[in-house]
């Protein structure tokens, strides 16, 4: 069964630590995507990657890293440096860039 | 900056009745998709659009690529329950920057008339 797992679905991070979120495909999609969803509110782009071992910020990258070292999975890391990281978290791909995208079913991250 | 404007914010549906929603943004977009959103899940692709003028259908969901490029339609047709969630547009331009990636309107709510 193709698809997008994103986990964990619920996340809870302590001040000051860093927490990995993690998103794998089975798709065999070359790019790959995330999303911030705050309530209300349309998605923001975080990062992304159009292929392995290259990704590019988005809108709004700060306080965030991600990796890209295979092509089905892109991790992102919510790091001590953001602020506000309260947020449901999207995990997207898409066969090639500019294409249609297809999303996990998120991870809730909430502060402790 | 690309903006894209959802409208309505939200709005009550009563079994069999017929809704609209559209989008509009302040630039030209050679793409226009539609997802629909239930709580604590991701968006599901309902319809994607291509070309201007273009009408496509997916069973009692419509969608149209407005002839100006500046806006798109989704009518859902016969309402039922299921039909509940939030319904987010997303437009595709050709713009440097973040390599054309999508802009997602804020989201129409549909809900359940009281």
């Amino acid at each position: 069964d193709g698809g997008i797992t994103q986990s964990p679905k619920y996340l809870f991070r302590k001040e000051g630590q860093n927490v990995t979120l993690s998103c794998e495909q089975n798709l065999n999609h070359d790019a790959m995507y995330w999303y911030r969803q705050d309530p209300g509110q349309g998605l923001r782009l975080i990062y992304y990657s159009q292929i392995v071992n290259d990704f590019q910020k988005g809108d709004i990258a700060e306080g965030y890293s991600v990796s890209r070292e295979k092509k089905e999975s892109f991790p992102l890391t919510v790091t001590s440096a953001q602020k506000n990281p309260t947020a449901f978290y999207l995990c997207a791909s898409s066969i090639f860039a500019n294409e249609k995208l297809f999303f996990g079913s998120g991870t809730q991250l909430s502060v402790l | 900056g690309q903006q894209l404007n959802q409208s309505p914010q939200s709005m009550f549906i009563q079994e069999g009745e017929d809704v609209s929603m559209n989008c509009t943004s302040s630039s030209i977009f050679n793409t226009w998709l539609w997802y629909k959103q239930d709580p604590g899940e991701g968006p599901v692709l309902l319809i994607a659009l291509y070309k201007a003028g273009e009408l496509t259908s997916n069973g009692r969901l419509t969608a149209q690529f407005g002839i100006t490029r500046k806006d798109s339609f989704l009518n859902i047709s016969a309402s039922i329950p299921s039909d509940v969630g939030i319904y987010f547009c997303a437009g595709r331009g050709n713009y440097g920057g973040s390599q054309g990636n999508l802009i997602f309107g804020k989201g129409t709510k549909l809900s359940v008339k009281p």
